[in-house]
């Protein structure tokens, strides 16, 4: 069935350094959402992107759209501590329908660990 | 305060007996989720529904049940059936309309169900 992929599976970063993670998909999305779970918690959703090559910023994070809508990237600059969690990107393909039952498709996430 | 309640946050059972799981919310959601997560995997979709009365089977529904007969409320029972039910089980709700792409998915702080 349908999958995105993500990549690094894990990652342990020292603070200050930077890390990406990448979701890539063989079929073109419709969208694409980025969560984040902090160890022991829930997903958090960050950000939607729809639109093909879109960036969109939240402080010291980037997220990036493909031109093609078939991957994205979130890029953390300059990690702390605060940054250690599982990302997962989350992604509707283009095919959907709108409205009702829509699903999403879940990456199996990056942890990032942060070395004070 | 809005949000979605998952009870209990840990819950035990013995081998062989079925346990319903609780989710409920005040958000006014249409759409409601069930979701498994294993350590170090990602989310897999159990079952989902867009309105109530009416739900789907997600990509991993044996042994699982569900029930919406109320729109804040989603319950999800663990049946015998279910072969490998230790796990943490995550509730999410969104928006649903037809003018957005796709809302983003409202967690609760879920159930990590443990069977002895």
């Amino acid at each position: 069935g349908q999958q995105v992929m993500q990549i690094p599976q894990y990652q342990h970063v020292q603070e200050g350094e930077d890390f990406t993670t990448y979701c890539n998909s063989s079929t073109t999305l419709s969208n694409i959402q980025w969560y984040k779970q902090r160890p022991g918690g829930h997903p958090v959703f960050l950000i939607q992107l729809v639109k093909s090559g879109e960036v969109k910023k939240q402080k010291r994070l980037t997220f990036q759209f493909g031109e093609a809508k078939k991957n994205s990237s979130l890029h953390i600059t300059a990690t702390q501590t605060t940054d250690v969690g599982t990302y997962f990107c989350a992604a509707c393909s283009q095919g959907d329908n709108a409205g009702n039952n829509r699903k999403l498709i879940w990456g199996l996430g990056t942890s990032l660990g942060v070395n004070p | 305060d809005g949000g979605i309640t998952q009870s209990p946050k840990y819950l035990f059972r013995k081998e062989g007996q079925n346990v319903t799981l609780s989710c409920e919310q005040n958000l006014n959601h249409d759409a409601m989720y069930w979701y498994r997560q294993d350590p170090g995997q990602g989310l897999r979709l159990i079952y989902y529904s867009q309105i109530v009365n009416d739900f789907q089977k997600g990509d991993i529904a044996e042994g699982y049940s569900v029930s919406r007969e109320k729109k804040e409320s989603f319950p999800l029972t663990v049946t015998s059936a279910q072969k490998n039910p230790t796990a943490f089980y995550l509730c999410a709700s969104r928006v649903t309309s037809v003018y957005s792409s796709y809302n983003e998915q409202f967690f609760g702080p879920g159930t990590r169900l443990t069977v002895l």
